[in-house]
């Protein structure tokens, strides 16, 4: 069976570092798709990052960047120069078909 | 543009009544997915259609939920006989297509159910 894992229930980071969010999957399927969205306490779902399992290089979107490594069944999500209002909880997902199967997500709280 | 929206926002309900949540997608997306979020659970896959092919409804959780889509566009999920674990946050989302490489879901703002 598919599934996402998030062994991060809460972090902290100073503003202006960066912060590396874990994201371990597990799937037997060759060909998936893994995301990274963002839900600031307003509750909206806001896509930022895609990797795709037969992508050859590592997904970078601005401030952030997906570190993939496939043989570790990793995709985790960092976040450079981090800014106070990238507090929010963070959701990793993989694609099943057409449907996301989230992890737990990670709860960023960045402190000026 | 517009996004995807939902109605209502919030909505309030005694156990045992049935309820509809409405979404709206965005104009010209095939695909429309629903997913519910609660506190115990996470973000769950509910239900999701892809044009006029049958709906996934491996993600419902029992036979009192049930979902249309009329006309390729909006979307009602209907929640009969409402228990207290059916409160949470439904989340509706839409997508060009479900194939390809590549499908980001565009969310919209949720409807919070409250079952009392």
């Amino acid at each position: 069976a598919q599934k996402i894992t998030q062994t991060q229930p809460g972090m902290f980071v100073q503003e202006k570092e960066a912060v590396t969010l874990d994201c371990t999957y597990d799937t037997s399927d060759p060909s998936y798709g893994l995301f990274w969205y963002k839900q600031p306490s307003s509750g909206e779902m806001i896509f930022l990052i895609y990797q795709g399992s037969y992508d050859q290089q590592n997904a970078t979107e601005g401030r952030y960047s997906l570190n993939f490594q496939k043989a570790r069944k990793s995709a985790n999500l960092v976040i450079s120069a981090s800014q106070l209002g990238d507090s929010a909880m963070y959701f990793c997902a993989m694609r099943k078909g057409g449907k996301l199967i989230f992890g737990q997500g990670t709860e960023l709280s960045v402190k000026p | 543009g517009a996004g995807v929206s939902q109605s209502p926002s919030n909505k309030v309900t005694e156990k045992g009544k049935d309820v509809e949540l409405r979404c709206d997608p965005i104009s010209g997306h095939t695909a429309l997915y629903w997913y519910r979020q609660s506190l115990g659970q996470g973000l769950e896959f509910l239900i999701y259609f892809q044009g006029n092919s049958a709906p996934d409804k491996s993600g419902l959780p029992s036979d009192r939920f049930s979902a249309e889509r009329t006309g390729g566009s909006v979307s009602t999920l209907t929640i009969q006989r409402t228990q207290q674990e059916d409160s949470a946050v439904y989340l509706c989302a839409s997508s060009l297509a479900i194939g390809g490489s590549y499908n980001e879901q565009f969310f919209g703002p949720g409807t919070r159910l409250t079952v009392l």
